[in-house]
């Protein structure tokens, strides 16, 4: 198993720019999550879904989309793109809801820059 | 406010070694406290995980305990090697009436050197 891919590995944007955030998983989870991870900060819940067709917000989701079409996708669309937006982004996914006892699996992330 | 604060935020050691890292919380209701290791550019890899009723819990080299009353963990890494610089991140979930919530600490980033 590839288990969860990410791309790009990097991007730099500009301001007011938009781009989606791909992310793949081949466990067949129903669960997934995107997060950001800022400097010196943990990292924060932007979206997670908890099947396909249904998605829900995390604690920051101003300024993003997401869909789930499928069981193994759930891209990330940032519209219009702000340097606050500056960031490592991590998609995740677990087999049932995070926080119980399955492992939480994470990609290996999207580096982000917004000028 | 739920919080995860860590301690201390940065340690450098000699390979062989051993070191304890600290993880303080405020989130309740508690459900289960994990440790990850977060390698440069990479994702968040699982360590352990520990309930409630688990004071500790092993990985290979390393051993994560819980004290569920004062809500600290530590992680102890024993016969450190260079491998295993990383950043530490303790995460603790709680259970809310809309599900469970994990709230992350910003991390101990560990360098072992020669």
């Amino acid at each position: 198993n590839a288990g969860v891919t990410q791309t790009p590995k990097f991007r730099i944007l500009k301001i007011g720019q938009s781009m989606t955030l791909q992310c793949t998983q081949d466990m067949n989870h129903n669960y997934m999550y995107w997060y950001r991870q800022d400097p010196g900060m943990g990292l924060k819940l932007i979206y997670y879904s908890v099947g396909a067709g249904i998605t829900d917000k995390g604690e920051v989701p101003n300024g993003y989309n997401v869909s789930r079409s499928t069981t193994e996708d759930f891209p990330l669309r940032l519209e219009l793109a702000a340097p606050s937006q500056t960031s490592v982004y991590f998609c995740a996914s677990t087999r049932s809801l995070a926080g119980g006892s399955d492992t939480q699996y994470f990609g290996p992330g999207t580096r982000l820059t917004v000028l | 406010k739920n919080q995860v604060e860590q301690s201390p935020q940065s340690l450098i050691i000699l390979e062989g070694k051993n070191c304890t890292l600290q993880c303080n919380y405020t989130v309740s209701p508690f459900s289960n406290l994990r440790w990850y290791k977060q390698d440069t550019g990479r994702g968040p890899v699982s360590l352990t995980i520990m309930t409630f009723s688990e004071n500790t819990k092993s990985n290979g080299r390393y051993t994560a305990t819980l004290d569920a009353d004062t809500k600290q963990s530590s992680l102890h890494i024993t016969a450190s090697q260079l491998s295993d610089s990383a950043s530490y991140i303790c995460v603790v979930t709680a259970l809310t009436g809309g599900g469970n919530k994990l709230t992350f600490g910003t991390g101990t980033q560990l360098k072992v050197e020669l």
